[in-house]
Order: structure tokens, then C-alpha cells, then sequence
């Protein structure tokens, strides 16, 4: 079956700091992949998602590359700000078709606190 | 544009009460429709997912159950709530093609 494991948390950092979550996955097929952020009190929100190898995901900041021959999206981000505290899930989704439909496997999360 | 309903927000029920959590879609026709569940200290979990009116399918063998009685409308149930069924349920659609998947605000219920 499916499975997505993410660096253990919580990762604490000072603003400014680099940022790396590390992901890998393991698919039978071909999968999309995503990261989504949960804010404090908040449901998941879509942060970026790659679909193919290679492929790039970017939004605020953050950058994922999908790359298939390590099996891993980890995600990245330059200089982190104290509003990026939030926690941190790497997910995938098969491909549509057959049974799947779009059903999310996700990681465990990683909890960011970044301090001032 | 699309939007995504759940409620309440949040629920505190003793063990052995009943339980139905709503979920509801607008803006667009024919979704899919999931139920996602993240309990303390876990990951999030796929509980049922649904393709259409009627249609049901269960990820995880458990005291819940899901029922979609119209196109856009996900409930899930349970009889007889357990300590176990407490944590954040999260209701999700994502379109036929299905490639990703769009989240409500989350139910945070805790069984006492």
C-alpha cells in the first residue's frame, strides 16, 4: 500500500532561518504529491503539489520538487517568519482512475515554531 | 467559487451518546466527498470516502458510519460514541478528476 513518512517533530526555529521538512513516500503507481499546512485552530489548507517528476510546487515562499528517484518532496523555505508556525503534512494521492479518486495518504506532521 | 461547510466545531458528548457531524458543499456538482480524522498525536486518517448519493466506502473497520443522502451533503454518524472516537474529523471534496482535495474547518470532538 501507500505510505508517506515525514522528518519527526516539532521543529523549532528563529525567523530568518532556513526551513526543511523531509518527506518520502512509498506508491504503487504514479502519485501526485502535496503539502498542506494546518494553522492553529484551522482545518488543512493546500500550501503546494507537484504531479509529475520533477515538477516544482511553490506558493509563499515554500518550494517542493517532486523527485521520483529518491521518493521524496521535501519541502523548503529560505527565511521562515513567525507566521509560518503551523503544523506540516506531506501527502499523496493516486492518480484518478480505478478505485483511488483522489483519496489522501498523509504523513504524521511536523509541528514549525518559529520564535522572533 | 466552491466552499465547504462542516459543523459544529467543536462537541463534547459522553460516551454512549449518539453523534452526526454535517458537511456540506456549494459552488459545484458531483464531488467527491471524503471524511478524514486526526487523533492526538497522529497523522490525519481517511475514514469514508464517497463518489456519489448512496455511495459509501469505508477505510478503516470502526464504531463509525457515513452517509451521503444528497449530491453535496456528507454526514457522519455514530450510535454509540466511544472514548477512542475522539480527535479533529476533517471533511474534504475534491473534483471527479480527484488529483486534490479541499478541506473544511474541522470538528474537534471530545468524548467524555
Amino acid at each position: 500500500g501507500n505510505s508517506v513518512t515525514q522528518m519527526e517533530g516539532p521543529v523549532t526555529l528563529s525567523e530568518e532561518a532556513f526551513l526543511t521538512i523531509n518527506c518520502t513516500y512509498t506508491a504503487t503507481g504514479y502519485p501526485s504529491l502535496f503539502w498542506y499546512v494546518q494553522y492553529p485552530g484551522e482545518g488543512l489548507q493546500l500550501l503546494l503539489k507537484a504531479t509529475k517528476a520533477d515538477d516544482k510546487g511553490s506558493n509563499k515562499g515554500f518550494e517542493a520538487t517532486y523527485r521520483k528517484e529518491t521518493t521524496s518532496f521535501h519541502l523548503e523555505k529560505g527565511s521562515v517568519q513567525v507566521s509560518d508556525s503551523a503544523v506540516y503534512f506531506c501527502a499523496l494521492s493516486e492518480r484518478a482512475g480505478g478505485t483511488s479518486y483522489g483519496k489522501l495518504t498523509f504523513g504524521q506532521g511536523t509541528i514549525l515554531t518559529v520564535h522572533p | 467559487s466552491q466552499t465547504i461547510h462542516q459543523w459544529p466545531a467543536t462537541l463534547v458528548q459522553p460516551v454512549g451518546s449518539p453523534l452526526s457531524l454535517e458537511c456540506t458543499v456549494e459552488g459545484t456538482s458531483n464531488p467527491n466527498l471524503y471524511w478524514y480524522r486526526q487523533a492526538a498525536g497522529r497523522g490525519l486518517q481517511l475514514l469514508f470516502y464517497s463518489v456519489g448519493i448512496g455511495q459509501i466506502s469505508s477505510e478503516v473497520p470502526q464504531n463509525l458510519s457515513a452517509s451521503r443522502p444528497q449530491d453535496r451533503q456528507f454526514i457522519l454518524s455514530s450510535k454509540k460514541l466511544l472514548l477512542s472516537d475522539s480527535g479533529f474529523y476533517l471533511c474534504a471534496w475534491s473534483d471527479q478528476v480527484g488529483t486534490e482535495a479541499f478541506f473544511g474547518q474541522g470538528t474537534r470532538l471530545t468524548v467524555v
